[in-house]
């Protein structure tokens, strides 16, 4: 079955760029009709979808982040990345990232991001 | 953006009692000619990623026991946990994916009292 994992620095300092990458093992991200999606959760907080992108490329980001947003795709190595540039201590949050056909339905354990300095 | 309206914020329920929460839309979440109701429920535990345990507004995922139930209509939506467990214990969401971007409720806090 399909699992997620996400990778990344868990200290990125205001200003700078936070990149994460999200793993996918038993099954090919090329396959289905998916979109990889990426989802973050402030402390003790709610959900925020922060983007998607589909198999074929086309992506969807949250206007909210529109403008400091970037997801791609590596098919060759079955990942999908997010960044996130110009960071400051409110994008501090566990960030996730999902499968999604119609909703989620498979997700990765997610990552703790801090932004200080 | 649509935006998702939980109720209650938290809940305590004794053990082997119903816990009800309510969700509400500010859209119809029927949004596509299928006829189903463009509404998710997720279990989250702490530590944990969401679960998903509910789609189209009432369809139960796979693996997930028949006391979790999920009805409603246009903006007016519950999940009904008939007798709870003490392994049921965790936030629960409502989320809509009818359109981007996808939203979510507050959650709501289920503790056993």
């Amino acid at each position: 079955q399909v699992q997620l994992q996400e990778s990344g620095p868990g200290l990125v300092k205001p200003s700078q760029t936070l990149s994460l990458t999200c793993s996918v093992s038993g099954g090919s991200i090329s396959s289905g009709s998916y979109h990889w999606t990426w989802i973050r959760q402030p402390a003790g907080k709610g959900l925020e979808y922060i983007g998607r992108i589909y198999n074929r490329g086309s992506t969807n980001y949250n206007p909210s982040l529109n403008s400091r947003v970037t997801i791609s795709l590596d098919a060759s190595k079955n990942q999908f990345s997010l960044k996130l540039n110009s960071v400051t201590a409110a994008d501090t949050a566990v960030y996730f990232c999902a499968r999604a056909g119609n909703l989620m339905d498979v997700w990765g354990q997610g990552i703790t991001v801090t932004v200080s300095s | 953006d649509i935006e998702m309206t939980q109720s209650p914020d938290s809940l305590a329920v004794s053990l082997g009692e119903r816990a009800t929460i309510n969700c509400k839309s500010s859209q119809s979440l029927l949004c596509s000619s299928n006829n189903r109701y463009f509404l998710a429920w997720y279990q989250q535990k702490p530590g944990q990623p969401p679960k998903l345990l509910i789609y189209w507004a009432s369809v139960r995922e796979s693996g997930v026991p028949d006391r979790f139930t999920g009805g409603g209509s246009g903006t007016d939506f519950t999940l009904t946990i008939s007798s709870l467990q003490a392994e049921d214990v965790a936030v629960y969401y409502c989320h809509q994916y009818c359109s981007t971007p996808w939203t979510f409720g507050q959650g709501t806090k289920v503790e056993i009292k």
